[in-house]
């Protein structure tokens, strides 16, 4: 079936350390995003990528890092230096806004990756 | 700046009964307007969605109609089950899609038997 798969689905850190989320898709989306979800609010958005080897800075995407060398993936790095990194982390994809035109933009979401620093 | 503006929950209904969650949007131009629906320990999924001004967007029993006179896009249903009990979010994208949604805060259903 098609979708988005994260991993892990739940990860604990010890402080100083970098961890690395991973986000697989096979719908053959361009677009790709990385959200924050903390209890009792919405979604902050982290990175996006429109395209393969380029993405963008969000809202809060200090102490972050991403990759888009494949199509398929987009990784995610909490880094150390990420102050209050645990959190609820969601990946989605999009098709292209290219393609698809404008008045669109529906997002699909992977199941979710929980992140405790202990 | 783009913001979307949800009811504050939670919210405790009985089956059966009615839903109302308020959404009102700031944003230049036609945005397009989504409800996704989060259950425990999950992902968003869509539930619905409606591109342009006076468009019914409906899924499972669930309807928002786009007013951009009054910048709203309620989320209704007429008898919730106790499977609707989840985590709604109300969200925007701009009319030049530049690939970045702007959510609401979510608004906690929880329907008891």
């Amino acid at each position: 079936d098609g979708g988005i798969t994260q991993s892990p689905k739940y990860l604990f850190r010890k402080e100083g350390q970098n961890v690395t989320l991973s986000c697989e898709q096979n719908l053959n989306h361009d677009a790709m995003y990385w959200y924050r979800q903390d209890p009792g609010q919405g979604l902050r958005l982290i990175y996006y990528s429109q395209i393969v080897n380029d993405f963008q800075k969000g809202d809060i995407a200090e102490g972050y890092s991403v990759s888009r060398e494949k199509k398929e993936s987009f990784p995610l790095t909490v880094t150390s230096a990420q102050k209050n990194p645990t959190a609820f982390y969601l990946c989605a994809s999009s098709p292209s806004p290219q393609r698809e035109g404008p008045r669109t933009g529906e997002l699909f979401f992977g199941e979710g990756s929980r992140l405790t620093v202990l | 700046g783009n913001s979307v503006t949800q009811m504050e929950g939670p919210v405790t209904l009985s089956e059966e009964a009615f839903l109302t969650i308020n959404c009102t949007y700031t944003a230049t131009g036609y945005p397009s307007l989504f409800w996704y629906v989060q259950y425990p320990g999950e992902g968003l999924q869509l539930l619905l969605k409606a591109t342009k001004a006076d468009d019914k967007g409906s899924n499972k029993g669930f309807e928002a109609t786009y007013r951009k006179e009054t910048t709203s896009f309620h989320l209704e249903k007429g008898s919730v089950q106790v499977s609707d009990s989840a985590v709604y979010f109300c969200a925007l994208i701009p009319y030049t899609n530049a690939g970045k949604s702007t959510f609401g805060d979510g608004t906690t259903l929880t329907v008891k038997p």
